[in-house]
């Protein structure tokens, strides 16, 4: 089974708005850490926003939230005010307790922005 | 802000010829890493290496491949003899501690093997 799941094919959002990018997660590990980078078309990988497994609420970053379902085991992120530099494909990450720190990563999603 | 640095970044190169691609990791961190990702597709970890010596390594990351620390600062990946399909964008990351620790990226060589 696939550990980061990232389905959507393709995103768009018109500028000022706020867009969802979709994550599922597959582990048995109890404690665990997700994360979401940024690549834009230059290549780069930013990093955006962490949550750990036990953290009681879900991380904030600026304008980037994530939406952290546990039970659901779901990590989606939120961009608000959609600017056109969010143009990129994100990705969602995952770092396991018994993976000696490695991260796994999804397949990635991309984002469109409209003005 | 420190960062990670990564030369060069842009790098072509023949078939069976060797390439060693440089990092330079964010100074106070312990942890180091390369990952990989083929044009369209997503990031692969190669290995992680810790303490001078490699913690763990993916199955991609076979006897052609080789990992130092030649120094204090520098970190690098070698590739003995190049094949078609090592065609990718080969990224550094450092990490200041091993769990629950982000893990930033450098901005990645570009390696073109024809």
């Amino acid at each position: 089974a696939q550990k980061i799941t990232q389905t959507q094919p393709g995103m768009f959002v018109q500028e000022k708005e706020a867009v969802t990018l979709d994550c599922t997660y597959d582990t048995s590990d109890p404690s665990y850490g997700l994360f979401w980078y940024k690549q834009p078309s230059s290549g780069e990988m930013i990093f955006l926003i962490y949550q750990g497994s036990y953290d009681q609420q879900n991380a904030t970053e600026g304008r980037y939230s994530l939406n952290f379902q546990k039970a659901r085991k779901s990590a989606n992120l939120v961009i608000s005010a959609s600017q056109l530099g969010d143009s990129a494909m994100y990705f969602c990450a995952m770092r396991e307790i018994g993976a000696n720190s490695k991260l796994t990563f999804g397949k990635g999603i991309t984002l469109s922005v409209r003005p | 802000e420190p960062e990670v640095t990564q030369t060069p970044s842009h790098q072509v190169t023949q078939m069976g010829q060797e390439v060693i691609l440089r990092c330079v990791p964010i100074s106070n961190h312990l942890y180091f890493y390369w990952y990989r990702q083929i044009l369209g597709q997503k990031v692969e970890f190669l290995v992680s290496f810790y303490n001078n010596e490699i913690s763990e390594k993916s199955e991609i990351f076979d006897d052609q491949f080789s990992v130092e620390r030649p120094d204090g600062s520098n970190f690098t990946l070698k590739i003995r003899s190049t094949k078609l399909e090592d065609s990718a964008m080969y990224f550094c990351a450092s990490s200041p501690g091993r769990m629950q620790e982000t893990q930033y990226f450098g901005p990645g060589t570009r390696l073109l093997v024809l």
